[in-house]
């Protein structure tokens, strides 16, 4: 149980694109979700926090028009990039926890590549 | 006080051998505190976590000790196997709350063969 789905798992674009990253829980209820960006041989860093139907909380130095979350139903949030650039360059991660218990579970991440 | 430092940086251990990892916390409001392997391209997956009412857990392998008064914990890895080897993230949170997590900076462990 608790399966969290992450697509897609890797996207090459150009500059100046945006893209969007989806996260689903596959057989729980996801009342909070949370958006994370990994740089290499580093830890996680927090970017934001989600529940559904409310505006994502952002941590400080994450710009909410460059990182845009939606998290619109209990089983799906998304992350778009816009106007990327070779500096958003990451692999994003994104988890999920719902109601009833406090672990976070993580989809597989997302390795973005901005040319 | 948000922070959880986590030690060693890296580690190498035999086949068979013990792995520990070290993570130290500030804050007392810290209620929850998981263990995550993360495997080169993937995302962490949950090994093992405690509550502050309990000193030791088990799980096969995998063991945390936590020592409430010192705020410490600790993830203990038994009969370590070359397929363990990986990065190992220890994390603090409180129940209340976003519920955020705050990260240790991760241990990569490496067991030979």
């Amino acid at each position: 149980g608790a399966v969290v789905s992450q697509h897609p798992s890797w996207v090459i674009c150009k500059s100046g694109t945006s893209v969007k990253i989806e996260c689903r829980s596959l057989d729980f209820q996801a009342t909070t979700m949370f958006w994370y960006r990994q740089f290499p041989k580093q830890s996680l860093m927090l970017m934001a926090t989600s529940n559904e139907g409310s505006k994502a909380t952002y941590e400080q130095g994450v710009e909410k028009d460059k990182f845009l979350i939606n998290h619109a139903s209990l089983t799906l949030s998304t992350l778009t990039v816009t106007s990327a650039h070779p500096e958003d360059s990451s692999f994003y991660i994104c988890s999920a926890r719902d109601l009833a218990s406090q672990p976070q579970h993580f989809g597989d991440g997302t390795r973005l590549s901005i040319l | 006080q948000q922070q959880v430092k986590q030690s060693p940086q890296s580690l190498i251990v035999q086949k068979g051998g013990i792995s520990i990892i070290n993570c130290a916390y500030e804050n007392t409001a810290f209620d929850y505190f998981p263990w995550y392997q993360q495997f080169p391209g993937k995302g962490p997956a949950l090994l093992i976590a405690i509550r502050p009412d309990v000193s030791e857990k088990k799980e096969g392998r995998f063991t945390i000790s936590f020592n409430k008064s010192a705020k410490q914990f600790s993830l203990h890895i038994m009969d370590s196997q070359p397929g363990d080897s990986a990065t190992y993230f220890c994390a603090a949170s409180t129940a209340s709350g976003t519920y955020k997590y705050i990260f240790g900076t991760g241990t990569r462990l490496k067991v030979l063969a």
